[in-house]
């Protein structure tokens, strides 16, 4: 089956950081760029990062730029997002999404809440 | 940054009605829009892309139309399945940007 399986999210003081993990099944990651997309309780969809295909290329959104950081394993078929110095706007459910047709997402996984509160 | 408009935030109808969603670009963007499903509790589902393109395994009654800053999404005869919220995305300018969402209600 093809799917995505995020990991790593919990609890986290201001401050703090965390890495979040994508495990992907049913496809070969190294041939899709791959993104992270949040919503925070109760809102709308807000793209985090893009890394390309080989890992050679990353873009970030203008509010976590500096602080996240988008990293993949295609031998383990895993992306990663290091997030550091977490504010409470960070708080959100963070979702991998496969990029398609430049930059569309047609495959998501079903997210990690990270809650950063002291 | 592109910022996209959905209106109207919340629309009520009844299976069997015809629904028309609405996504304004503050800047031209050709074809380059899609349209996503969320349910509750669930992720994002891709409907539509390039404006006027289903995504793999969408019904029929879901089409797309627009060009340049005025988009629409049609469902052409509700299902009780369908209720959910809606949101446009950009491709066409980094940062990538969604819209705001429209929440379809059953009246």
């Amino acid at each position: 089956e093809v799917q995505l399986l995020e990991s790593g999210g919990g609890l986290v003081q201001p401050g703090g950081s965390l890495r979040l993990s994508c495990a992907a099944s049913g496809f070969a990651l190294s041939s899709f760029a791959m993104s992270w997309v949040r919503q925070a309780p109760g809102r709308g969809l807000e793209w985090v990062s893009t890394v390309t295909a080989d890992g050679g290329s990353t873009f970030y959104a203008d509010s976590v730029r500096g602080r996240f950081t988008s990293s993949r394993d295609n031998s383990k078929n895993t992306l990663y997002l290091q997030v550091y110095s977490l504010r409470a706007e960070d708080t959100a459910i963070y979702y991998c999404a496969r990029v398609w047709i430049d930059w569309y997402f047609d495959l998501w996984g079903r997210g990690a809440l990270v809650m950063v509160s002291s | 940054e592109i910022v996209l408009t959905q209106s109207p935030a919340t629309l009520s109808l009844s299976p069997g009605e015809r629904a028309t969603l609405s996504c304004r670009a503050s800047q031209h963007i050709h074809n380059y829009l899609a349209w996503y499903q969320q349910k509750p509790g669930q992720a994002p589902r891709l409907l539509i892309y390039d404006a006027s393109n289903r995504a793999t395994g969408i019904p029929g009654r879901f089409s797309g139309s627009g060009f340049g800053t005025d988009f629409t999404l049609t469902i052409s005869s509700l299902e009780p399945e369908d209720f959910a919220v809606f949101y446009c995305q950009q491709r066409s300018n980094w940062p990538l940007t969604f819209g705001g969402g429209t929440k379809l209600e059953i009246k």
